[in-house]
């Protein structure tokens, strides 16, 4: 079992519609979650990142955490066809050291005009 | 440059062959990291540069690999003797310090995209 899980997807929304886009983890010493977008054949950019259980706000993103279920969630809003790309969830264990990144599959997702 | 650049963008090769793939950081970034991404998966860990050393090199495969940084600034990853499997989307990273994501942000190039065949 990897220690990080998502769906790779790929998913397929209408423009406007709110896209929901999850992980689950294993391992208890991550603290740090983070969303980062890929376009194709581009480096991922951090989205938003969240630290404990809770959730945040930006913009039409929502990140939220759930460590007791080690569950992870990102929702966007009104959902634009530039939102066409592949998330990946990413996760940090700061006791480790070096603050790698442990990322997810990467979940596609299209919006459609 | 504006952001971090990688070279080259694509790299084919034979198998046996060694190859070097290039990271430049954004300038006065200090923590750098090479990640390798194969298709339809997430970036995978390989290597951790504060400075000029190699603080964490636990996600190297094998001993083929290697990656260097002898100014603290450009990096280089080596691969000896390719074979078939490493042919993945080679991800280099920067960031103004390791805490990247509390007060920063982890600055990801284009990638090197390395053909074995």
């Amino acid at each position: 079992q990897k220690e990080v899980e998502q769906d790779p997807g790929p998913l397929s929304v209408p423009e406007g519609a709110i896209v929901s886009l999850n992980c689950t983890y294993s391992n208890s010493a991550f603290q740090y979650f983070m969303w980062y977008r890929q376009y194709s054949r581009k480096g991922p950019e951090l989205l938003m990142y969240t630290y404990s259980s809770g959730n945040k706000e930006d913009g039409r993103f929502t990140a939220q955490v759930d460590k007791s279920s080690k569950y992870i969630s990102l929702f966007i809003r009104d959902s634009q066809p530039s939102d066409s790309a592949t998330y990946l969830c990413a996760m940090v264990n700061s006791g480790a050291g070096s603050y790698q990144l442990t990322f997810g599959k990467g979940t596609k997702l299209s919006v459609i005009p | 440059g504006a952001g971090v650049s990688q070279t080259p963008s694509n790299k084919v090769t034979e198998k046996g062959k060694y190859v070097e793939l290039r990271c430049d950081p954004i300038s006065g970034h200090t923590a750098l990291y090479w990640y390798r991404q194969s298709l339809g998966q997430g970036p995978e860990f390989l290597i951790y540069f504060q400075g000029t050393g190699a603080a964490d090199d636990s996600g190297l495969p094998n001993d083929r690999f290697f990656a260097v940084r002898p100014e603290g600034s450009v990096s280089t990853l080596k691969i000896q003797r390719t074979e078939r499997g490493d042919s993945a989307v080679y991800l280099c990273a920067s960031s103004l310090t390791r805490e990247s994501w509390r007060t920063d942000t982890q600055y990801f190039g284009p990638g090197t995209r390395l053909t074995v065949l």
